[in-house]
């Protein structure tokens, strides 16, 4: 596609439930990174990866968080035993290579009840 | 702790004016300083950024001056247009390039008819 394309665009879950947010970078993008914004904050980073491998995981805020992205295009971000406080939009963004601008797709905006 | 600081949550400015944003932060490591646009129900919108061995940087309208010894960076937006009124967010990285950003709050920016 043109564009970063996040599916899907709100997901709503119950506490405790699994959820699996997908990502589908610019064809071609090494580099791709999933953020989250909270309501009133900026984005705040979970991930990067380049290819198929984590070069940075710092960001996930505790081993309920993972993401994967098996063939170096698709990501997918996964969260266990989901909380209340994961409610956010998750950005997914990708670029050419790290030292290129990064376009960020649309989000998914989760909320756990 | 904010190592981003936007100040102003928001900006209202007229039509063919000039906007300035600012944005300050404390984290001296930071060597790549990004603005971004972002309109509601999308991603953000990259719009130009500046490395810590430069003190400007132009694009058409949209200017970044760099203060270091200040920890200050601010966007001037001349001649001001309708189709800017979003939210901007400052963001900046301690490694040159789009890993790890580390992200202002914002500062929505309406520029009036």
């Amino acid at each position: 596609g043109a564009g970063v394309s996040q599916t899907p665009s709100n997901k709503v879950t119950e506490k405790g439930k699994y959820v699996e947010l997908r990502c589908d970078p610019i064809s071609g993008h090494t580099a791709l990174y999933w953020y989250r914004q909270s309501l009133g904050q900026g984005p705040e980073f979970l991930i990067y990866f380049q290819g198929t491998g984590a070069a940075d995981d710092s960001g996930l805020p505790n081993d309920r968080f993972f993401a994967v992205r098996p063939e170096g295009s698709v990501s997918t971000l996964k969260i266990q035993r989901t909380e209340r406080g994961d409610s956010a939009v998750y950005l997914c963004a990708s670029s050419p290579s790290e030292n290129t601008e990064a376009f960020f797709g649309q989000g998914t905006r989760l909320t756990v009840v | 702790d904010q190592q981003v600081k936007q100040n102003s949550p928001s900006l209202s400015v007229q039509e063919g004016r000039i906007s300035i944003l600012n944005c300050d932060y404390t984290n001296s490591m930071f060597d790549y300083f990004l603005w971004y646009k972002k309109y509601p129900a999308e991603g953000p919108t990259f719009l130009i950024s500046i490395s810590s061995i430069k003190d400007k940087n132009e694009d058409g309208r949209f200017t970044v001056f760099l203060n270091k010894s200040a920890k200050h960076l601010s966007l001037h937006i001349v001649p001001s247009q309708p189709g800017d009124s979003a939210v901007y967010f400052c963001a900046a990285s301690a490694q040159y390039g789009n890993r790890k950003l580390i992200w202002g709050l914002g500062t929505s920016l309406a520029v009036n008819p």
